[in-house]
């Protein structure tokens, strides 16, 4: 079936410049992650969504990134005024919600959004 | 979460098996460990995971020792495909929740 899909898979941009990256989720996934992964590094965990619950955004960098998600579904990241420091690959994941006895579910990445700030 | 060390790079020969350790000396009772790998330019990808009792799947072994303080991924015979960074995690087990990756181990398969 269909996995993690992000658009575009390339952006370019000039400092300054918002940019909005999208994500979507494989189907019925209710949980949905946004990540940020600089050259060279690790990922950095950015912000999550489960449900209806309050997302937890305590990975946001500064108040220039900002994400929604509709329902279940579509999620868009989006950063303000771009700076430098912004470039790097975004991924997101998705996963199923588990049993209420607290199984695992393993998150599923997109291919990721390469961002350039020029 | 506990944290994890891994060392930063290990070789290993095609049809070899490959095992990587990571370290977890501060991992509590009701964390696991889990295993993710990116190929290069691709998203991490799940392994595996385990609490205390060893595990396998059709990728690879997880051994984790008794006092559960490390783990060895073990993939029993790694092909040039396996060339990826391996990142071990320590979480609490939950329905959902976010992966703290640290640096990885980066794993060069050689012909």
């Amino acid at each position: 079936g269909a996995g993690v899909s992000q658009s575009p898979s390339n952006k370019v941009t000039e400092k300054g410049k918002d940019v909005e990256l999208r994500c979507d989720p494989i189907s019925g996934h209710t949980a949905l992650y946004w990540y940020r992964q600089r050259l060279g590094q690790g990922l950095e965990f950015l912000i999550y969504f489960q449900g209806n619950s309050a997302p937890d955004k305590s990975g946001l960098p500064s108040d220039r990134f900002s994400a929604e998600r509709t329902g279940e579904s579509v999620s868009t990241l989006t950063i303000q005024r771009t700076q430098q420091e912004d470039s790097a690959v975004y991924l997101c994941a998705s996963s199923a919600r588990g049993l209420a006895g607290g199984s695992y579910n393993e998150q599923f990445f997109g291919p990721g959004t390469r961002l350039t700030v020029l | 979460d506990a944290k994890t060390t891994q060392p930063p790079s290990m070789d290993c020969a095609e049809g070899r098996a490959a095992n990587l350790p990571c370290n977890h000396s501060t991992i509590s009772g009701n964390e696991y460990v889990y295993w993710y790998r990116q190929i290069h330019s691709q998203g991490p990808q799940y392994i595996i995971h385990g609490l205390k009792n060893n595990e396998t799947n059709e990728m690879a072994s997880l051994i984790i020792t008794e006092d559960r303080k490390s783990s060895t991924l073990i993939l029993p015979h790694a092909t040039l495909r396996d060339t990826a960074v391996y990142y071990c995690i320590v979480r609490k087990n939950s329905n959902t929740g976010k992966l703290i990756f640290g640096q990885g181990t980066t794993l060069q398969v050689k012909p």
